[in-house]
């Protein structure tokens, strides 16, 4: 089975352009989540989308945002991007086969590794 | 901000059972202890979680103290393979909330 896939594996951006991540979850996974992990540092929650909803949202500025689509794909956006921003951003998805409720694990896929130029 | 402390780094002879402990005094009753692990250039990878139990998988054994306020993943015949950052998580069900708090882990080193 495939596991979560994210595209693209590495960009290249210079200050001040806009990125979209993009992120397929695990076939019947309703749930999304995005971290951002910088050089040395465990990943640091930005969102998650639970049936297309906003369900939960880490300290990050305005610049970033997300959506989630029918199909439980989703992306992330980020706007005026700025050095600090350089970093792996991954996404999780997890079953969420309780409706709120749920111990089930979020498997990671390998990230999108951004550079700003 | 991490509710858990793990020793920043750990060395294992290869064979040997790799022993990652992680403190998590604060821990509430209804939050569960997670373990990931990341290889370099990889995405975390799930390894086990528990409540209050010990748990065993085909991967690892969670430990988890009476008191819930550490536990120790146990990697029973460590390979080289098994070099990675181990990050211990304490995560609470509540209602929409979904999120993983990631501390800076422990990076496990396998030595032949």
């Amino acid at each position: 089975d495939a596991g979560v896939t994210q595209s693209p594996t590495h960009l290249i951006k210079t200050r001040g352009q806009q990125v979209t991540l993009r992120c397929s979850p695990i076939s019947g996974h309703k749930s999304v989540s995005w971290y951002q992990q910088v050089l040395g540092q465990g990943p640091q929650f930005i969102f998650q989308y639970y049936e297309k909803e906003e369900r939960g949202r880490g300290n990050f500025p305005d610049r970033f945002s997300a959506r989630q689509f029918p199909n439980y794909s989703s992306e992330l956006n980020v706007n005026a991007l700025l050095l600090g921003d350089s970093a792996l951003y991954l996404c999780a998805s997890s079953p969420r086969d309780r409706p709120f409720y749920s111990n089930q694990p979020q498997h990671f896929g390998d990230g999108t590794r951004l550079s700003i130029l | 901000d991490a509710k858990t402390t793990q020793p920043p780094s750990m060395d294992c002879a290869e064979g040997r059972a790799a022993n990652l402990p992680c403190n998590h005094s604060t821990i509430s009753g209804n939050e569960y202890v997670y373990w990931y692990r990341q290889i370099h250039s990889q995405g975390p990878q799930y390894i086990i979680h528990g409540l209050k139990n010990n748990e065993t998988n085909e991967m690892a054994s969670l430990i988890i103290t009476e008191d819930r306020k550490s536990s120790t993943l146990i990697l029973p015949h460590a390979t080289l393979r098994d070099t990675a950052v181990y990050y211990c998580i304490v995560r609470v069900l509540i209602y929409n909330n979904n999120d993983m708090r990631f501390g800076a882990g422990t990076r496990l080193t396998v030595k032949p």
